[in-house]
């Protein structure tokens, strides 16, 4: 089973700042089969990014994805009020699906 | 619009067994895979259980393998998880989500349905 640990646990930052968050894998992983969401209190998880750079329907253009093998990121470029929540990583292969733990993105 | 609606959470003593359910509509429904991922209370995201389009195929976490039972319905657009011996670390908030064929992602996402065993 492919592990996922992201980092930093929680990130403070301010509205209008740039948020960079990272996850790694403990092997590599197919970089078609990569994803961030992102997780509000009480609300279910939003699908944000697919196959490690390509934005689903709707999110803004200030998300973006990289990465390739076993490190991945997920960046903000300028942080709005709403954007203050968990994102959650998250890998397929062999058949099964693994989170990283999340990333509380916090303001300061 | 894509929706998917769970059911049947409640609360059950260790050992016990509880059916879940989720109704999707939205979408042709036999053409995507669907999952049951889980999320127990202040914790993190955890993948249960996949079932195909067609319903032939399920794969399960090891965690719930052999105790847990994925089975859909198409004509009724319904979706079932079967749930048992039952055990306290399956207390969870259960969500049903839709696939991202091809990309191994969970596109969209009921609102979950909460299971707590205990006694």
């Amino acid at each position: 089973e492919i592990v996922l640990t992201q980092s930093p646990d929680t990130l403070s930052l301010s509205p209008g700042e740039r948020a960079t968050l990272s996850c790694r894998a403990s092997q590599s992983v197919v970089s078609t089969y990569f994803a961030w969401y992102q997780q509000k209190p009480g609300q279910a998880p939003r699908l944000l990014i697919y196959g490690a750079s390509s934005r689903a329907t709707g999110v803004p253009d200030r998300f973006s994805g990289s990465g390739s093998g076993t490190d991945f990121t997920l960046t903000i470029s300028r942080l709005e009020p709403e954007d203050f929540a968990v994102y959650y990583c998250q890998q397929y292969g062999s058949s099964l699906y693994t989170f990283g733990q999340g990333t509380k993105l916090e303001i300061k | 619009e894509v929706q998917l609606v769970e059911s049947g959470g409640g609360v059950v003593q260790p050992g016990g067994s509880l059916r879940l359910s989720c109704v999707a509509s939205g979408f042709t429904f036999d053409d995507y895979a669907i999952h049951w991922v889980r999320q127990a209370p202040g914790k993190g995201l955890e993948w249960v259980s996949i079932i195909s389009g067609d319903g032939t195929t399920t794969y399960y976490a090891d965690s719930v393998k052999g105790r847990f039972t994925f089975s859909r319905q198409n004509s009724k657009n319904s979706l079932s998880l079967q749930m048992n011996s039952l055990r306290t670390e399956d207390t969870a908030l259960y969500f049903c989500t839709k696939d991202l064929a091809g990309f191994g992602a969970f596109h969209k996402w009921g609102q979950g349905t909460m299971v707590t065993v205990s006694s």
